[in-house]
């Protein structure tokens, strides 16, 4: 089965500070992968995605991730923080063809940005 | 466009009693699911769905249940609630191979 690993789960920062944000997942076939937010108080939403194509992909406010196939990793980054950057982050994947699309989550990375 | 709708925005239950978490969507998503929530647990798969009729069982299923008799409605059934379902419940839809639309969540608390 697949997994998918967050390997902080509490960073601090203060503002303007870089942000990189670690995701690793264990399957071996081709996948689609996501990062969502979540808001205080809020839903989750999508941040960005990768189907295919360039591995360097831009998100909303600011975000970026690059897939590093050959390190099965997806990490998150974006080069200067705001403290609306504030929320918890989830890096998710599933299979890019065949079966029902299941997502698997990591457990999430809350971020706290000090202005 | 309401997207994902969930009620109640809040419940609170006391142990045994049973209740329905209700789901609606207007994308035509074929694909319906619910999750928990938890601190330091992320998102839990309970149930999902591929379509009207069809239902499966995600990583935590037992204490649940689902039906999925329109491809607008997705309702989620405690049967006897218990302290552990305390909890805050995602509905979550998508197309395909899609990103999720999430509803905003029913936070749960079980006396």
């Amino acid at each position: 089965a697949q997994s998918v690993s967050q390997h902080n789960h509490h960073v601090i920062l203060s503002e303007a500070a870089s942000l990189e944000l670690g995701c690793n997942y264990s399957y071996g076939g081709t996948v689609n992968l996501f990062w969502y937010v979540q808001y205080p108080g809020q839903h989750l939403q999508l941040l960005l995605k990768y189907f295919s194509g360039d591995p360097l992909v831009k998100g909303i406010k600011g975000f970026e991730a690059e897939f590093i196939k050959s390190k099965f990793s997806f990490n998150l980054r974006k080069p200067s923080v705001q403290w609306s950057d504030t929320a918890e982050y989830f890096c998710a994947v599933t299979l890019s063809s065949g079966g029902s699309y299941i997502p698997t989550f990591g457990r999430g990375t809350s971020l706290i940005v000090h202005p | 466009n309401a997207g994902v709708t969930q009620t109640p925005k809040f419940q609170v239950l006391k142990t045994g009693q049973s209740m329905t978490l209700q789901c609606a969507q207007d994308m035509n998503h074929e694909y319906m699911s619910w999750y928990r929530q938890d601190p330091g647990m992320g998102l839990r798969l309970i149930h999902y769905s591929v379509g009207a009729g069809i239902t499966d069982q995600g990583e935590v299923p037992n204490g649940y249940n689902v039906s999925r008799s329109t491809t607008e409605d997705f309702p989620l059934r405690l049967l006897s609630a218990a302290p552990s379902q305390t909890s805050v419940y995602f509905c979550a839809t998508r197309q395909y191979n899609s990103p999720l639309h999430f509803g905003n969540g029913t936070r749960l608390t079980v006396t």
